[in-house]
């Protein structure tokens, strides 16, 4: 079985640029999570979706972060503008609403994005 | 609030040393509990889980049993190898279904 399909692997851009990072969910996941991995922080859940709408953006940390599920396979996360402190390890990560409170979320590998 | 506490890293053990690393959660009610591992250039993968007080979860020689007691979650390993070296990280789900994480344990496993 495919897992949590995650593009690109690592990006380069300057500040200022717009980043667009690209989640596929596994297949039969209703539940989709965007969050963001950095040495200082540690892991921070962005946002997430049921069944394509959000559920929880509180963790986006300001209006420069968009996220967006517009079908049931795919999800996206917008950085607009983007800025160094973006910097950061980014990851989506799905699970299924069967039995929700014991069923493990499934990652991807994650986006490297670096802001230069 | 719910909350996650590990013990911070890193952790340096010989090949085949017992290991143990603490994870201690606060939470209202008796969340379900998680061990993620990351190896490196990874994302996480479920190690093992516990859904109750007095549950042992285990998986790969891993183990670690849901203490309502001491709201305690540790991970234990009878005989580490050295492809056991990654960041381990405890969590909890929330109500909302959130998993809630410690900042993670780096393991290095030297032969």
């Amino acid at each position: 079985d495919a897992g949590v399909i995650q593009s690109p692997r690592h990006e380069v851009t300057e500040m200022g640029q717009e980043v667009t990072l690209r989640c596929k969910p596994i297949s039969g996941h209703d539940y989709l999570f965007w969050y963001r991995q950095t040495m200082m922080r540690g892991l921070e859940l962005l946002i997430y979706f049921n069944n394509n709408v959000p559920i929880d953006d509180s963790g986006m940390p300001e209006d420069r972060f968009s996220a967006k599920m517009p079908n049931a396979s795919f999800s996206t996360l917008k950085i607009q503008p983007s800025e160094p402190r973006d910097s950061a390890v980014y990851f989506c990560a799905s699970s299924s609403a069967q039995g929700m409170s014991n069923q493990p979320q499934h990652f991807g590998d994650g986006t490297r994005l670096s802001i230069l | 609030g719910n909350s996650v506490t590990q013990m911070e890293g890193p952790v340096t053990l010989s090949e085949e040393a017992f290991l143990t690393i603490n994870c201690t959660y606060t939470a209202t009610g008796y969340p379900s509990l998680f061990w993620y591992v990351q190896y490196p250039g990874e994302g996480l993968q479920l190690l093992l889980k516990a859904t109750k007080a007095d549950d042992k979860g285990s998986n790969k020689g891993f183990e670690a049993t849901y203490r309502k007691e001491t709201t305690s979650f540790h991970l234990e390993k009878g005989s580490v190898q050295v492809s056991d070296s990654a960041v381990y990280f405890c969590a909890l789900m929330d109500s909302s279904y959130k998993l809630i994480f410690g900042s993670g344990t780096r393991l290095l496993v030297r032969p």
